[in-house]
């Protein structure tokens, strides 16, 4: 089952904030968290696991709701290399498949 | 040391043609994914190898699609009788380890495909 994302897309000034939030139906092991420039690969960002604390990573850090199986990610002051389509990737078992969501588009300007 | 790298970067085949895409996965990675992007999608799975074995092919759109990894290195997907509704971004990832939901997977650049 696809992970729903939401927004689908984000405009956004420089120095602002945005969150991003990924939801599943079913009971997820783990998710992870890519950020794709047009015409590039996926680069990853970061993996939230069942039971595990928030990850960071500079002003970029992410939650993970188990009760909810949702997970959300932050971007706080947000810089134009932060333009980008994000993907959220679940776990809903140890099968070593990884589903992504559609993506959020999410573009800063100057 | 190097990432996952694809190759050819871009293929442009006919309708009914066949077609090999090749993924050249990070060095000493056990796992090795495919994957098919739309424009406007996300990753949607295709198959991943646990070593030489297809550990889960059930992404597998219908048996033209057919994916190997002898020596549980490189892997070639290949797809026979190209569809015009083939034409998509095939992105191969690696990782560490298969089957476990804590492994980083590390993309490839992608292999664009163009069915006319």
């Amino acid at each position: 089952q696809q992970p729903v994302q939401s927004p689908q897309a984000v405009i956004l000034r420089e120095g602002e904030d945005a969150v991003i939030n990924c939801s599943s139906s079913k009971a997820l092991y783990s998710v992870h968290w890519y950020r794709q420039k047009h015409g590039e690969a996926p680069v990853f960002l970061m993996i939230l696991l069942k039971g595990g604390e928030q990850k960071g990573h500079e002003k970029i850090s992410a939650s993970f709701n188990e009760k909810k199986q949702q997970s959300s990610l932050y971007l706080t002051a947000s810089q134009l290399s932060y333009s980008g389509t994000y993907f959220c990737g679940t776990y809903s078992g140890n099968t070593g498949k990884l589903i992504f969501g559609q993506g959020t588009t999410l573009q800063v300007k100057p | 040391g190097a990432g996952v790298s694809q190759t050819p970067s871009n293929k442009v085949t006919e309708k009914g043609k066949y077609v090999e895409l090749r993924c050249d996965p990070i060095s000493g990675h056990t796992a090795l994914y495919w994957y098919r992007q739309s424009l406007g999608q996300g990753p949607e799975f295709l198959i991943y190898f646990q070593g030489t074995g297809a550990a889960d092919d059930s992404g597998l759109p219908n048996d033209r699609f057919f994916a190997v990894r002898p020596e549980g290195s490189v892997s070639t997907l290949k797809i026979q009788r190209t569809e015009r509704g083939d034409s998509a971004v095939y992105l191969c990832a690696s990782s560490l380890h298969a089957g476990i939901s804590t492994d980083t997977q590390y993309f490839g650049p992608g292999t664009r495909l163009t069915v006319l």
